[in-house]
């Protein structure tokens, strides 16, 4: 199955800086996904990153807080603009796996603290 | 609207106690479905999955039947570890594109 690197793992930013994190899959892939998970939730869609388009964001998430870039089938980044303390949350990039593996594989996230 | 509903957490329970995490989905069709973990500090991984209905996802001692009468998915262990405290999150697919999530469950093991 594919395998994803994520990174920074983790990382502390200040108010109104950005983070950018990048995503690597080892095998090419049509879309990529960015979530985001606030602490003791669930995961919530950011947006779909197809390579050789815009990125699709979902309701809530504009281009401007999370612009998104995919410039090849095995990467993406995902960059947090203008950080304030409620963006403190761990950011997971995933693929859907097909075949015999079909399910979504995920990186091993960062975990964002604004400070 | 495709959604994906999960019993309330914390569950905490002894080592080698019975496990059921239920959850129930919502979906246009068939969809297949999914339980990922979460260990502290981790990423989400595959637990086991199903792709239609009766049939049974199982991996680690965990189970789980798809079951299309009640549209339900529930996770089940025998004998729990401590190793198994985690989050565990019920998802269905979506015409192949995002999965949906539910809110997730998180498991205490006491030794």
């Amino acid at each position: 199955s594919a395998v994803i690197s994520q990174k920074p793992s983790r990382d502390i930013c200040q108010r109104g800086t950005s983070l950018t994190i990048q995503c690597q899959v080892d095998s090419q892939v049509t879309m990529m996904f960015w979530y985001r998970q606030q602490p003791g939730q669930s995961l919530t869609l950011i947006a779909t990153a197809n390579q050789g388009s815009e990125a699709t964001y979902e309701s809530g998430f504009v281009i401007d807080k999370f612009p998104i870039s995919r410039p090849n089938l095995t990467f993406s980044t995902l960059t947090v603009s203008n950080l304030s303390p409620e963006d403190s949350s761990i950011y997971l990039c995933s693929v859907v796996q097909t075949g015999r593996d079909y399910g979504y594989t995920f990186g091993s996230g960062t975990r964002l603290t604004v400070v | 609207g495709n959604s994906v509903t999960q019993m309330e957490g914390p569950v905490t329970l002894s080592e080698e106690a019975f496990l059921t995490i239920n959850c129930t989905y919502t979906a246009t069709g068939y969809p297949s479905l999914f339980w990922y973990v979460q260990y502290p500090g981790e990423g989400l991984q595959l637990l086991l999955k199903a792709t239609k209905a009766d049939d049974k996802g199982s991996n680690k001692g965990f189970e789980a039947t798809y079951r299309k009468e009640t549209t339900s998915f529930h996770l089940e262990k025998g004998s729990v570890q401590v190793s198994d405290s985690a989050v565990y999150f019920c998802a269905h697919d979506n015409y192949g594109q995002n999965f949906v999530f539910g809110p997730g469950t998180r498991l205490s093991v006491l030794p």
